[in-house]
């Protein structure tokens, strides 16, 4: 158990719809990371938020959104949703805003129908 | 990011060493070595990191070469429950936080 949660574990929707995933990283960590895992593009990095401020961006796609919270919770917004969307979505934590250890939690598998 | 490369799968029998290398030619001199493992669909694992030192911890070894351009991890006893992909990372500490992932080493130890 790494100490991340994520909420839910699976999501089955419909194209065009809204979501939202939910991450929880480990007490004391400010950090916190969001990456997409589908067949065909392996583990991708999405956005990164440090202590509530945006810290990093990758290949996020405009429909796609996330915040962290003053209790460094962070949700993960995915709407018009498109059968490509589906895919592993994982939260990781670290400790430290640089380079710090990131620990993954469980991920939430998205299905879009 | 410096690129790396690694052979896309590897058989080992379980008790023996799991030896992964991995190619980093163009790492630069403030870049780590960084290994993680992801069993099925679970969350990836970090198992061990380095700069230019050997490195051991309770899950493995990281042999780093003196010139710094590749690396083995080592798995001392390979059980069945280490089947998983293996993925070799560099990155600097200072102002890249996120981790990049290739495609790894597809790692089957079999009984």
């Amino acid at each position: 158990d790494s100490g991340v949660t994520q909420t839910p574990k699976h999501l089955i929707t419909a194209t065009g719809q809204r979501v939202t995933l939910r991450c929880s990283p480990r007490s004391g960590d400010l950090s916190v990371y969001w990456y997409q895992q589908s067949l065909d593009q392996g583990l991708q990095f999405l956005i990164q938020y440090y202590n509530g401020e945006e810290r990093a961006k990758g290949n996020i796609l405009e429909r796609f959104s996330a915040q962290q919270f003053p209790d460094l919770h962070s949700e993960l917004n995915l709407s018009s949703l498109e059968l490509g969307d589906s895919a592993l979505y994982f939260c990781a934590s670290s400790a430290s805003g640089t380079g710090g250890l990131e620990f993954f939690g469980p991920g939430t598998r998205l299905t879009v129908l | 990011d410096a690129k790396t490369t690694q052979p896309p799968s590897m058989d080992c029998a379980e008790g023996r060493a799991a030896n992964l290398p991995c190619n980093h030619s163009t790492i630069s001199g403030n870049e780590y070595v960084y290994w993680y493992r992801q069993i099925h669909s679970q969350g990836p694992q970090y198992i061990i990191h380095g700069l230019k030192n050997n490195e051991t911890n309770e899950m493995a070894s990281l042999i780093i070469t003196e010139d710094r351009k590749s690396s083995t991890l080592i798995l001392p006893h390979a059980t069945l429950r280490d089947t998983a992909v293996y993925y070799c990372i560099v990155r600097a500490n200072y102002n890249t936080d996120k981790l990049i992932f290739g495609t790894g080493t597809r790692l089957q130890v079999f009984p």
